[in-house]
């Protein structure tokens, strides 16, 4: 079955640590993007790839990084920068903007500790 | 001003009623929009996408556009205990494709 991959769900951030959170496509789909969710928020854009060897910055990139080495691959490094990173982080991608929908992970829940 | 906007509810809704979920864009060029279904703790899922002004319906869902007055709404018809969710409306940006969100609105369905 195609689909978005994240991993892990859970995940717990010690402070001045860097943590990874993985994300893998198998639906083909050039464009891929972070996004994060606060307790009772909409989704605000972290970053996001049109492209492999591409990326962009969203509204609020500082403290985090990307790479997208691969076309099915797009993880996400929150950094001892991000200061405030205990959120619900999600992955999409999208086809051709004349298949528009998003596409999501399950999402990895982000916790400092 | 956003450039998608939601109440944040709650929209509270007895069983068996119809619920109304409205958002307005700011970007007159959109041509695609779209509502998601989010459970607490879950990932979005689509609901309804709609690109042409007029109803578009799927079983109890009914989504409305209307790029004059640039707003999009979702209907739930017969509301069930289980559309209790937060939904979300997206509007995918004319100038770029990007998809834009809007904060979302909260719906009780209440027995």
């Amino acid at each position: 079955d195609g689909g978005i991959t994240q991993s892990p769900k859970y995940l717990f951030r010690k402070e001045g640590q860097n943590v990874t959170l993985s994300c893998e496509q198998n639906l083909n789909h050039d464009a891929m993007y972070w996004y994060r969710q606060d307790p009772g928020q909409g989704l605000r854009l972290i970053y996001y790839s049109q492209i492999v060897n591409d990326f962009q910055k969203g509204d609020i990139a500082e403290g985090y990084s990307v790479s997208r080495e691969k076309k099915e691959s797009f993880p996400l490094t929150v950094t001892s920068a991000q200061k405030n990173p205990t959120a619900f982080y999600l992955c999409a991608s999208r086809g051709t903007h004349y298949v528009p929908r998003a596409f999501f992970g399950q999402g990895t829940r982000l916790t400092v500790v | 001003q956003k450039e998608v906007e939601q109440n944040s509810g709650p929209l509270s809704v007895p069983e068996g009623a119809i619920a109304s979920l409205n958002c307005t864009y700011s970007d007159r060029g959109s041509q695609s929009f779209f509502w998601y279904r989010q459970y607490s703790g879950k990932s979005p899922e689509l609901i309804m996408s709609i690109y042409s002004n007029g109803d578009k319906e799927d079983g109890r869902f009914t989504a409305q556009l209307n790029k004059a007055s640039q707003y999009v709404s979702l209907l739930i018809r017969d509301s069930q205990p289980s559309d209790s969710a937060t939904y979300l409306c997206a509007v995918m940006r004319d100038s770029n494709y990007q998809l834009i969100w809007g904060a979302g609105t909260k719906l009780i369905i209440k027995p």
